[in-house]
């Protein structure tokens, strides 16, 4: 049994340019959360999808977008990047009929110089 | 901003010794989240109390809440070095579908 994928492991932008990061659920998961996670820090809520529809939104300029695709996947989207978006990104996934239980993949490292 | 709060920030024991982590949180919830976190990789889910919960167990993890305080416990019993990473506590809000995380606390188990 899979579980949460995230792709790239590791990236390195330069400030202003544009990122996707993506994400596979467990299987049989439906719902997708992305976080934040600054060096030091706990993970921040950045937004869920669910049924392809952004379901909630944290506290993050709308620089940061997002996609569910029919298949559950997601990505992220981060434009106009600043140094502060350097951190780690994950994704977690869950059961919408659920307890909100929420797994997690290993994150992708978004480096922004 | 972050829900929960972690105490210690930082813990040192001997592998053998138990390792105890507390949560406070300030809002009603659905339930309280365990996580492990080994050197800023992704999060691995330990266990889910659920606000109607006193007392959990799962291995050597023990985990207790106790809602009228807004507090949960974490117990680790029998340390072992392979323990060592950061822990954190994650409550779900009756309000919504975020998990809210404190800073976590991290742990370090000694040979």
């Amino acid at each position: 049994d899979a579980g949460v994928t995230q792709s790239p492991t590791h990236l390195i932008k330069t400030r202003g340019q544009q990122v996707t990061l993506r994400c596979s659920p467990k299987s049989g998961h439906d719902t997708v959360s992305w976080y934040q996670q600054a060096l030091g820090q706990g993970p921040q809520f950045i937004f869920q999808y669910y049924e392809e529809e952004e379901r909630q939104r944290g506290n993050f300029p709308d620089r940061f977008s997002g996609h569910q695709f029919p298949n559950y996947s997601s990505e992220l989207n981060v434009n106009a990047l600043l140094l502060g978006d350097s951190a780690l990104y994950l994704c977690a996934s869950s059961l919408t009929s659920g307890d909100n239980e929420q797994f997690f993949g290993p994150g992708t490292r978004l480096t922004v110089l | 901003s972050q829900q929960g709060e972690e105490d210690p920030q930082a813990l040192s024991i001997q592998e053998g010794e138990n390792a105890t982590m507390n949560c406070s949180y300030k809002t009603s919830i659905n339930n309280l989240q365990w996580y492990r976190q080994n050197s800023g990789r992704g999060l691995v889910h330990l266990i889910l109390i659920r606000s109607n919960e006193r007392e959990k167990h799962s291995g050597r993890l023990r985990v207790t809440l106790d809602t009228s305080k807004k507090s949960s416990s974490l117990l680790i019993t029998a340390s072992r070095a392979a323990d060592t990473a950061s822990y954190f506590c994650a409550t779900d809000p009756n309000s919504g579908y975020a998990l809210n995380f404190g800073k976590g606390t991290s742990l370090l188990v000694t040979p």
